[in-house]
């Protein structure tokens, strides 16, 4: 079945550094990508997507690309602020399945 | 703005009693889901509406778990005869219908966190 994988344990990093949030999947057929985050007190929201191989989504300065050849999803941003503390999740997505399969969530703390 | 709403954000219930949440989804979205969320993991799908019909359950959804959208529009979750492992954060999303091809985005509301004593 279909399934993400997030590396594992909460990230600290100082503003301005880089940051990398590795994905992984499994899946049959063709699925799509996403990244939902999650800010304090809220609801989860989309943040970026990608719909077939070799697409880059990108938002707010994130940016990730869909590489089948390596089955990964890894979320990037050049340089990071204190208001993009929050929880990422990666999830999949399939024609014809309407359920997303979520990865576990990393937890992103910048400090100032 | 009129996202999705959740009601309750917190309910505290005893072991054995019967809970009910609401979602209220965004107006124009005929599809609403429900997720479970649990302290360290990612949200796990329990069930998917298409305007009223229950399309998709989940095998998490036990029996004691009862989930309806009777006109289309809101939703609630029953559960009944609630245990500890039932303590959670519930999750309500809807979205559009898109051309039937995946990658449609969903509007997640802010959940309702169940505690059972």
């Amino acid at each position: 079945g279909n399934s993400v994988t997030q590396m594992e344990g909460p990230v600290t990093l100082s503003e301005e550094a880089f940051l990398t949030i590795n994905c992984t999947y499994t899946a049959t057929g063709y699925p799509s990508l996403f990244w939902y985050v999650q800010y304090p007190g809220e609801g989860l929201q989309l943040l970026l997507k990608a719909t077939k191989a070799d697409d880059k989504g990108s938002n707010k300065g994130f940016e990730a690309t869909y590489r089948k050849e390596t089955t990964s999803f890894h979320l990037e941003k050049g340089s990071v602020q204190v208001s993009d503390s929050a929880v990422y999740f990666c999830a999949l997505g399939s024609y014809g399945n309407n359920r997303l399969a979520f990865g576990k969530g990393n937890q992103v703390v910048v400090i100032p | 703005d009129t996202g999705v709403s959740q009601d309750p954000r917190h309910k505290i219930t005893k072991r054995g009693q019967n809970v009910t949440f609401r979602c209220d989804p965004i107006s124009e979205h005929n599809r609403l889901y429900w997720y479970r969320q649990t302290l360290g993991q990612g949200p796990e799908f329990l069930t998917y509406f298409q305007n009223e019909a229950q399309l998709e359950k989940s095998r998490l959804l036990s029996d004691r778990f009862s989930a309806e959208r009777p006109k289309g529009s809101f939703s609630t979750l029953e559960i009944q005869r609630t245990e500890q492992g039932d303590s959670a954060m519930y999750l309500c999303a809807s979205s559009l219908l898109g051309g039937g091809r995946s990658g449609e985005k969903l509007f997640f509301g802010s959940g309702t966190q169940l505690s059972v004593l």
